[in-house]
């Protein structure tokens, strides 16, 4: 079994829908878990930064992190053209240490 | 806000040559990292330093790598003598405190291609 699963994707989805995405993962050693937004032929773009269960918001995105379930998930409200982008979901077992990201799930954003 | 960055954005070499990636993390913080992603894969952990010395490496970090922070604001990674598999987009990554709120920061990255 993989640590950390993601639906590739690709995720295709009207303007001003909402944008659904998650991953599972295995190790229950993870404790923060990060969203990561990758423009082609560039470097990740930290969205969301989350420790420990529950639900965290920042103007569209909301995380929400289930450690009973080892599920975290992202959603993107009012999706615009320029979401359309890949999304990396990212877990640590302890600050410092080092990063086992998902796959990424492509997203498409269509006008 | 502050960002990290990477020199050069696109590198060509041949095949056995030595390769440098620089990196400027993020001024104050502590932990630093390399990552690679080889085209339509996983970005993959290569190490992390902190407090000038290595904290941890990946089984990809062979005796052909290393890294070293030369002076209070550069991070290079070095890459002795390159195959063709080391071709990938090469990430550096910088975090703060290392005490829980830390995320990492990632940098544009260096294209590396080898020939």
């Amino acid at each position: 079994q993989k640590e950390v699963e993601q639906d590739p994707g690709p995720l295709s989805v009207p303007e001003g829908a909402i944008v659904s995405l998650n991953c599972t993962y295995s190790n229950s050693a993870f404790q923060y878990f990060m969203w990561y937004r990758q423009y082609s032929r560039k470097g990740p773009e930290l969205l969301m930064y989350t420790y420990s269960s529950g639900n965290k918001e920042d103007g569209r995105f909301t995380a929400q992190v289930d450690k009973s379930s080892k599920y975290i998930s992202l959603f993107i409200r009012d999706s615009q053209p320029s979401d359309s982008a890949t999304y990396l979901c990212a877990m640590n077992k302890a600050a410092g240490n080092k990063l086992t990201f998902g796959g990424g799930t492509r997203v498409l954003v269509k006008p | 806000e502050p960002e990290v960055t990477q020199t050069p954005s696109h590198q060509v070499t041949q095949m056995g040559q030595e390769v440098i990636l620089r990196c400027v993390p993020i001024s104050n913080h502590l932990y630093f990292y390399w990552y690679r992603q080889i085209l339509g894969q996983k970005v993959e952990f290569l190490v992390s330093f902190y407090n000038n010395e290595i904290s941890e490496k990946s089984e990809i970090f062979d005796d052909q790598f290393s890294v070293e922070r030369p002076d209070g604001s550069n991070f290079t990674l070095k890459i002795r003598s390159t195959k063709l598999e080391d071709s990938a987009m090469y990430f550096c990554a910088s975090s703060g405190t290392g005490l829980g709120n830390s995320p990492l920061h990632f940098g544009n990255g260096t294209r590396l291609t080898v020939t």
